[in-house]
């Protein structure tokens, strides 16, 4: 089946630091890939949508300058915690899209920021 | 907006047991529907889904239906197994195919020998 990776699986990185975050499709090619976020004990929540060669398009309360999304081929999506603070800290999901009804998820990066 | 409820976990069983984990939603028009299963370690998979009203969703002996009346896609399963064990996400989809999910808070779900 498809695979989506993502890296690093984890991260810990400075307050006002930038931390980039890979989505991969390893088998196949993906032109839209989503990119979530997931507290403990809590939902994932979607926080944008990545079209290949196309911006970004964010959920409504996501700060776009804060969390850059490049979606640069048909197999990368890459996301960019800017300037991160300690509520950063969470866990980061991406998905890519395979069909109308179906997307294949990677395994997560969890980000601590000190 | 949309919102999915499910029920809180943990939800701990004996193998053999009778599973039924509830699910609820809101959202306009006609979404589709979705259960997903995370074991440990590993991302979210696909379990089952349903894209219209009455619609039966099955897959490893899993089940769901879609209950419009009742705004509701509960997952059962007749017997677990340990293997089982795992956490569960229901989640939907309005719109077109390019819309991301909308989860409920996931379901952790034990099965003990």
């Amino acid at each position: 089946g498809a695979v989506v990776s993502q890296h690093p699986s984890w991260v810990i990185c400075k307050s006002g630091t930038s931390v980039k975050i890979e989505c991969r499709s390893l088998d196949f090619q993906a032109t839209t890939m989503f990119w979530y976020r997931q507290f403990p004990k809590q939902s994932l929540m979607l926080m944008a949508t990545s079209n290949e060669g196309s911006k970004a398009t964010y959920e409504q309360g996501v700060e776009k300058d804060k969390f850059l999304i490049n979606h640069a081929s048909l197999t990368l999506s890459t996301l960019t915690v800017t300037s991160a603070h300690p509520e950063d800290s969470s866990f980061y999901i991406c998905s890519a899209r395979v069909s109308s009804y179906e997307q294949y998820f990677g395994p997560g990066t969890r980000l601590t920021v000190t | 907006g949309n919102s999915v409820t499910q029920m809180e976990g943990p939800v701990t069983l004996s193998e053999e047991a009778f599973l039924t984990i509830n699910c609820t939603y809101t959202a306009t028009g006609y979404p589709s529907l979705f259960w997903y299963v995370q074991y440990p370690g590993e991302g979210l998979q696909l379990l089952l889904k349903a894209t219209k009203a009455d619609d039966k969703g099955s897959n490893k002996g899993f089940e769901a239906t879609y209950r419009k009346e009742t705004t509701s896609f509960h997952l059962e399963k007749g017997s677990v197994q340990v293997s089982d064990s795992a956490v569960y996400f229901c989640a939907l989809r309005s719109g077109g195919g390019a819309d991301g999910l909308t989860f409920g808070k996931g379901t952790h779900l034990i099965i003990q020998p």
